[in-house]
């Protein structure tokens, strides 16, 4: 079965730091670059970071560049995102999905910055 | 800038078909989408990629009620034989050279 099952979503302070993980199952990791996606309380999906296949290029929303960095392990079939000086407004539900056209999706963990 | 637009809301009767839209800006006509459902309480699901000229791929276990076609910017999502659990937001998201992750802000879906 073709999964992604994301992790390490927990309640932070302003200002902390937090690593997202999200495993892969069921298909050739390696052939796919893969994307970050995250969700506000009642809002839109919003994109966040994109890998490519090797990880040798990354890149950012504006709103996350600086404080937030993509990476992947292909031997762990993982995909990681390192979240440093979190902000409120990076309240969400975190998802990791294929790219590009985002044809399968985790179920996704919640990351809360609040004090 | 590429921007996707959608109306916020639709809505249809148990049974009928709806026809929901994801208009590309101006100078990007020629870009395919994604459409993706998201029903209440649940993660987004991947329904299909769409292309300029129509033609379409859909995810495993996307039922044949699920079309997608387009004309010139303009990308349609049609459902047939409206089921209470098609009652859901659904997205549109493209992508492409210096285009990493654009999303259409949804279409609330209510099923009457």
């Amino acid at each position: 079965e073709v999964q992604l099952v994301e992790s390490g979503g927990v309640v932070v302070q302003p200002g902390g730091s937090l690593r997202l993980s999200c495993a892969a199952s069921g298909f050739t990791f390696d052939d796919y670059a893969m994307h970050w996606v995250r969700q506000a309380p009642g809002k839109g999906l919003e994109w966040v970071s994109l890998i490519s296949w090797d990880g040798g290029s990354t890149y950012y929303a504006d709103s996350v560049k600086g404080r937030f960095t993509i990476s992947r392990d292909n031997s762990k079939n993982s995909l990681y995102l390192q979240m440093n000086s979190l902000r409120a407004e990076d309240t969400a539900l975190y998802y990791c999905a294929t790219a590009p056209y985002m044809d399968v999706w985790g179920k996704g963990t919640t990351v809360t910055v609040s004090s | 800038q590429l921007v996707l637009t959608q109306s916020p809301s639709a809505s249809a009767s148990l049974g009928a078909s709806v026809k929901l839209t994801c208009t590309l800006s101006s100078g990007h006509s020629s870009y395919a989408i994604a459409w993706h459902q998201q029903q209440p309480e649940k993660g987004p699901r991947y329904l299909m990629k769409l292309n300029s000229d129509g033609s379409h791929s859909k995810g495993d276990g996307i039922p044949d009620r699920f079309s997608g076609s387009s004309s010139g910017a303009e990308r349609y999502l049609t459902i047939s034989s409206l089921q209470s659990e098609d009652e859901a937001d659904y997205y549109c998201q493209t992508w492409g050279t210096g285009i990493l992750g654009v999303f259409g802000g949804g279409t609330k879906l209510t099923v009457l």
